[in-house]
């Protein structure tokens, strides 16, 4: 079965400097999604940043980017020149990318993120 | 284009009662999918719904149902309700079983005392 670990509970980090979260999975699959989703305090949850498995080029969003070390099952966010609406819990989360029979979502326990002005 | 819905936002229940929540998806998302956030578990997927049909399942007990209906609008039941089962449940909407993008809706609070 395949599980995803967020082992740091809580960050912090000041405004304008960078803050790095991290994720571990574990499955047996070669093809799949991994996801940072943020739940702000107002707790709707949207997606920050998306990862294909086959792609070795790491996911970027703006000041959001990942490192995906695929041999390492590993999968960290990068947040650059944080901002106080960055403030949010974290979640990183897998996804199988078979189309047929089932698959589900894997999410980690979060990271809550703290930004200090 | 109007976010996922979900009804009532807030909710308190006694042990032993049921409750339904509901999500409404975004126009034209066939899937709905069900979480449970709790503080030590995190997000726990609960069950996916597309085109009226459970495709898939989480583990949780019996006591947690649900349904969709043909304008792809999603029901959760929990019978019997337990003080475990406080949590804020979450429902997000894709636009079929596969695609992996998804929408969430804000929760619905649930209280159970």
């Amino acid at each position: 079965a395949q599980t995803v670990t967020q082992s740091q509970p809580e960050m912090s980090v000041q405004e304008a400097e960078t803050v790095t979260l991290s994720c571990t999975y574990d499955t047996s699959e070669s093809d799949y999604y991994l996801f940072w989703y943020k739940q702000p305090p107002s707790r709707q949850m949207i997606l920050v940043i998306r990862q294909e498995a086959y792609k070795q080029q790491n996911a970027t969003e703006n000041r959001f980017s990942v490192n995906f070390q695929k041999a390492a099952k590993s999968f960290s966010l990068k947040i650059s020149d944080s901002q106080l609406g960055d403030a949010a819990m974290y979640f990183c989360a897998y996804r199988s990318r078979k189309t047929s029979g089932t698959y589900k979502y894997i999410f980690g326990t979060g990271t809550r993120l703290k930004v200090l002005a | 284009k109007a976010g996922v819905t979900q009804t009532p936002r807030y909710l308190i229940k006694t042990r032993g009662q049921q409750v339904t929540l509901s999500c409404s998806p975004i126009s034209g998302h066939r899937s709905v999918s069900w979480y449970q956030q709790t503080p030590g578990q995190g997000l726990q997927f609960l069950f996916e719904y597309f085109s009226e049909t459970q495709r898939n399942k989480g583990n949780f007990p019996g006591r947690f149902s649900g349904r969709q209906f043909s304008n792809s609008r999603s029901e959760m039941n929990v019978s019997t309700l337990e003080l475990g089962d406080s949590a804020l449940y979450l429902c997000a909407s894709s636009l079929s079983s596969a695609s992996y993008e998804q929408y969430f809706g804000p929760g619905t609070r649930l209280t159970v005392t």
